[in-house]
């Protein structure tokens, strides 16, 4: 069993959408943990922490239930630059584990 | 402007014939390290450094070396590559809060 799995997708959605991701994780001692968007062929790119408690940031709401291991993003209104794929993070002890990612697709 | 700078961006080698990656970041940072990605699999780490002088291995490091003389810089060496390695590396240099930094990729293929 991986660290960090994901649903490969695609995700197609139209313009508008409302989308969600989850990622499981399997190392309950994991301490931080994030998102990252890939557009493709290029580096990965910070594109929010995960707080316990959740957070927001503009269209983008993330959120961690620590009790079963899993971390989810939302993405509200998409827009078609929102197109890319979506890493999950998940940090211990300065190990970093990535997720295969999430593909979305947002068509007009 | 900060940034991880990884060169060369695209490589065509051959197998067995040495190669280095180049990786240098300008914002201080005192870990730093090396992935590798491939379809499917996601970001694996070949390896990482602490700080200065301190390396250690990740989960795929076989076939790879790496090392740490300052701070800024953090190449990777394929003694011997093989097709297996043919991949996208990432070069990346982390936060404190654990936050990366990614250069912007290498292709490599090993023929």
């Amino acid at each position: 069993r991986k660290e960090v799995e994901q649903d490969p997708g695609p995700f197609n959605v139209p313009e508008g959408a409302t989308v969600a991701f989850n990622c499981t994780y399997s190392n309950s001692a994991s301490q931080s943990f994030f998102w990252y968007r890939q557009d493709c062929r290029k580096e990965p790119k910070l594109l929010m922490s995960v707080y316990s408690s959740g957070n927001e940031d503009g269209r983008f709401t993330a959120q961690l239930n620590r009790a079963s291991q899993y971390i989810s993003l939302l993405i509200r209104d998409s827009k078609l630059s929102d197109s890319a794929t979506y890493l999950c993070v998940v940090n211990r002890n300065n190990d970093m584990r990535f997720g295969a990612g999430t593909r979305l697709t947002v068509k007009p | 402007e900060a940034q991880v700078t990884q060169n060369p961006r695209y490589l065509i080698t051959v197998t067995g014939k040495k190669l280095t990656v180049t990786c240098s970041q300008n914002m201080n940072h005192e870990y730093m390290s090396w992935y590798r990605q491939d379809p499917g699999l996601g970001l694996r780490q070949i390896y990482y450094s602490m700080n200065v002088e301190v390396t250690d291995k990740g989960d795929v490091p076989e076939g790879y070396k790496v090392s740490r003389k300052e701070k800024r810089n953090f190449p990777l060496i394929l003694e011997s590559p093989s097709p297996n390695q043919t991949s996208l590396y990432f070069c990346a240099s982390k936060t404190a809060k654990n936050i990366q930094y990614f250069g912007a990729g290498t292709r490599l293929s090993v023929l």
